[in-house]
């Protein structure tokens, strides 16, 4: 199975703050990388599909990038409702696998 | 609008059975793969297991912590995808959510809480 981990685990940043989450495959996986935003409660959202393109309806404050192995997220100006669990996932191969989540508080 | 709605949870005994639906509307149902994502309690994400599209048959794919215990399988005139779960263990108690498998997973419903206890 392909191995996603995440760093941070969590992170405390405030609004306004420019917030980078790193994810990384092994073995690589091109870019067939998704990251998605959960609230507590709530079901994920997609934000970034091939690693970098924003879906549709998801502000630019969003940013996604990488290929390979090595992947990030960038939030460009931290905002209260961006405050949340964000998780990268591989869909190159089965079992499609998930990383263990960035929290991202204030 | 894209609209998943899943049903079925519930509380079940461990070795139990229970039946998922997963209602989709707003896009056409039959061109699309679609995959079942678990979360137990405080835990992560974990995927289930994928309906390909009509055209390759909505042949299945699955985890390797559920093979042979749960199917996916849809019901085309009904836009229905559901998930058959037999032998259910403590360790699959978790929201089951269904999704569509485009652009990545681009749209998920709500989820459905499924207890084993």
């Amino acid at each position: 199975d392909i191995q996603m981990t995440q760093s941070p685990s969590s992170l405390s940043a405030s609004v306004g703050d420019r917030v980078t989450i790193t994810c990384r495959a092994s073995p690589g996986i091109g870019n067939s990388l998704t990251w998605f935003q959960q609230k507590p409660g709530k079901a994920p959202k997609s934000l970034i599909y091939d690693a970098s393109t924003l879906q549709s309806g998801v502000p630019s404050k969003f940013s996604g990038s990488g290929s390979g192995t090595d992947f990030t997220l960038t939030i460009s100006s931290l905002q209260p409702e961006d405050f949340a669990t964000y998780y990268c996932q591989q869909y190159i191969a089965h079992p499609f696998t998930f990383g263990p989540g960035t929290k991202v508080d204030i | 609008e894209v609209q998943l709605v899943e049903s079925g949870g519930g509380i079940v005994q461990p070795g139990g059975s229970l039946r998922l639906s997963c209602a989709a509307s707003g896009f056409t149902f039959s061109d699309h793969y679609m995959d079942w994502v678990r979360q137990a309690p405080g835990a992560g994400l974990e995927w289930v297991g994928r309906s390909r599209n009509k055209d390759y048959r909505y042949t299945p794919e699955y985890a390797a912590a559920v093979k042979g215990r749960f199917t996916i399988s849809r019901d085309e005139s009904k836009n229905l995808l559901y998930l058959q779960m037999n032998s259910l263990k403590t360790e699959d108690t978790a929201v089951y959510y269904c999704a569509r498998g485009r652009n990545g997973f681009d749209s998920w419903g709500q989820g459905t809480l499924v207890t084993v206890s």
